[in-house]
C-alpha cells in the first residue's frame, strides 16, 4: 500500500532551468512532509520540509509547495545545477513515528 | 560532530546465516529508525527505537527480524536465517526527538547481499 507516490522515476533538466519534482499522497491525515536527496552509495540527506499548516516553504534555490486539497507536493529547484543530480525522495507522516517514503525520482541536470 | 554511522557498509551472507547491522546515531540523538530499501523501491519503515525501548515495530517482518538499542552501544538490527529476499540496503536514521517532528539524519546504509 503505497501512501506516497512519485510517479516520475526520472527527470532531465538543462542547467539553469527549473526542476519540478512531484509527489502525491493518499492519506489526508499526513501533517508533515519532507524532501530528501540521495547520492549513490550514500544515505538520504534532508533537504527541506513543510508543515500541513503552510502551503509553501522556501530555502535558497529550493521551494516546496503543498496543495492539501489535491494531496500533492512539489519541489522546485531553480536554477538547477549539475550538483543537484541525485535521487529525490518525498516523505510524509501523520502524528506518530512512521515516515512514509515515495519511490524516488532520479534528477539529471545537464550542463 | 560525526554523522550517523553504520557498519558494515557491505555484508554478504549465505542463506540461513545471521546478519547483524549496526547503527551509531549522531551525538545527542536518542531516537533511531531503521528502513529497508529494496531494488527499485522507496524506503520502507521498519522500526523506531529509543534507548532500551522499541516504540514502533509495525514495519518489521514478524519472524527472523529483531532490533535493539541498548543503554550503551549502537543500535543493532538482527536478521536470523537470512533468505535471498532479505538482500537490500538497510538505512538507519536518528533524530534528537521523537514523534517525527524533526527531520531524521540518515547513515550511509548497509548493503546486505544474500547468496
Amino acid at each position: 500500500d503505497q501512501q506516497v507516490k512519485q510517479n516520475s522515476p526520472s527527470l532531465s533538466v538543462q542547467e539553469g532551468r527549473i526542476s519540478i519534482l512531484n509527489c502525491d499522497y493518499t492519506n489526508s491525515m499526513f501533517d508533515y512532509f519532507l524532501w530528501y536527496k540521495k547520492y549513490p552509495a550514500e544515505g538520504p540527506t534532508f533537504l527541506i520540509s513543510i508543515s500541513s499548516i503552510k502551503d509553501k516553504n522556501e530555502d535558497g534555490r529550493f521551494t516546496v509547495f503543498l496543495n492539501k486539497s489535491a494531496k500533492h507536493l512539489s519541489l522546485h529547484i531553480v536554477p538547477s545545477q549539475p550538483g543537484d543530480s541525485a535521487v529525490y525522495f518525498c516523505a510524509a507522516k501523520e502524528e506518530g513515528n512512521q515516515f512514509y517514503f515515495g519511490t524516488g525520482t532520479s534528477l539529471t541536470v545537464i550542463p | 560532530n560525526a554523522g550517523v554511522m553504520q557498519n558494515p557498509r557491505h555484508l554478504v551472507r549465505r542463506r540461513g546465516q545471521e546478519a547483524r547491522l549496526r547503527c551509531s546515531p549522531m551525538k545527542g540523538h536518542s531516537h533511531v529508525y531503521w528502513y529497508r530499501q529494496l531494488p527499485e523501491e522507496g524506503l520502507k519503515f521498519m522500526v523506531y527505537l529509543q534507548k532500551e525501548n522499541i516504540i514502533d515495530e509495525s514495519g518489521m517482518p514478524k519472524e527472523r527480524f529483531s532490533a535493539e538499542f541498548p543503554k550503551e552501544g549502537p543500535s543493532i538490527l538482527r536478521i536470523q536465517q537470512v533468505v535471498r529476499g532479505d538482500s537490500a540496503a538497510y538505512f538507519c536514521a536518528s533524530s534528537p526527538f521523537g514523534g517525527g517532528a524533526y527531520e531524521q539524519y540518515f547513515g550511509p546504509g548497509t548493503r546486505l547481499t544474500v547468496t
